[in-house]
């Protein structure tokens, strides 16, 4: 089975900073996502990545997969409040979907 | 835009009992995954359906049972309930596309066992 793991496990940012999230694949990889999930709430799909060194970016918000499609990192700029929550990678091998181990992101305002 | 809808959202049962999770997922998508995700865990993955059939199994308990209907609606059955099974259960689908595989998660249910 795939493993996905992330890190850090948790970051605590002041308002303004930039902070990376890493996903970790056991395997390589032919699609990762990234989604986010507040507290309690369902996930909410950020972006796709599917070929090596492809970057997307949406809002303060780049994601990048490594050329061996077997890293991804989520890069937040002048990181605000509303960025807070946990954020999951996730992979597709086949008919199950992965999800990484989860990075919970608190920004102090 | 039609989102996964689940329900109920709140549910509270007694060790023993059982309970019935429902799932409607985004119009004409093909697919439907069920998780559990339990305090400061991430999902695990339990059950998927692939228009209607059961396309794969992951840590799904024997207790627990699902299926997906002629409307593609699927239900999320679990039985002899402990109180360990108090968690989120999410319910997402997608449409099977090459290459692409982009789930759309319903709000979850909150099952809390007493």
């Amino acid at each position: 089975s795939q493993e996905l793991e992330q890190s850090p496990q948790s970051l605590i940012v002041q308002e303004g900073k930039n902070l990376t999230i890493n996903c970790t694949s056991s395997k390589t990889l032919y699609g990762l996502y990234w989604y986010k999930q507040k507290y309690g709430e369902g996930l909410i799909f950020l972006m796709m990545l599917q070929k090596g060194g492809e970057e997307k970016s949406h809002e303060k918000i780049t994601a990048k997969l490594d050329e061996k499609k077997q890293q991804s990192s989520l890069h937040i700029t002048a990181s605000q409040p509303s960025h807070a929550g946990i954020y999951l990678c996730g992979a597709d091998p086949g008919n199950q979907f992965y999800f990484g181990t989860g990075t919970s992101l608190t920004v102090i305002p | 835009a039609a989102g996964v809808i689940q329900s109920p959202r709140h549910l509270i049962k007694e060790k023993r009992e059982t309970a019935t999770l429902k799932c409607y997922p985004i119009p004409r998508h093909d697919t439907v995954y069920w998780y559990q995700q339990g305090p400061g865990q991430d999902p695990q993955f339990l059950i998927s359906f692939y228009e209607k059939m059961q396309s794969d199994k992951g840590s799904i308990p024997d207790r627990f049972s699902a299926q997906q209907f002629s409307d593609y609606h699927s239900e999320l059955n679990m039985s002899s309930l402990e109180l360990g099974d108090s968690a989120l259960y999410f319910c997402a689908s997608s449409r099977q596309v090459t290459g692409a595989n982009v789930l759309t998660f319903g709000a979850g249910s909150r099952l809390t066992v007493l």
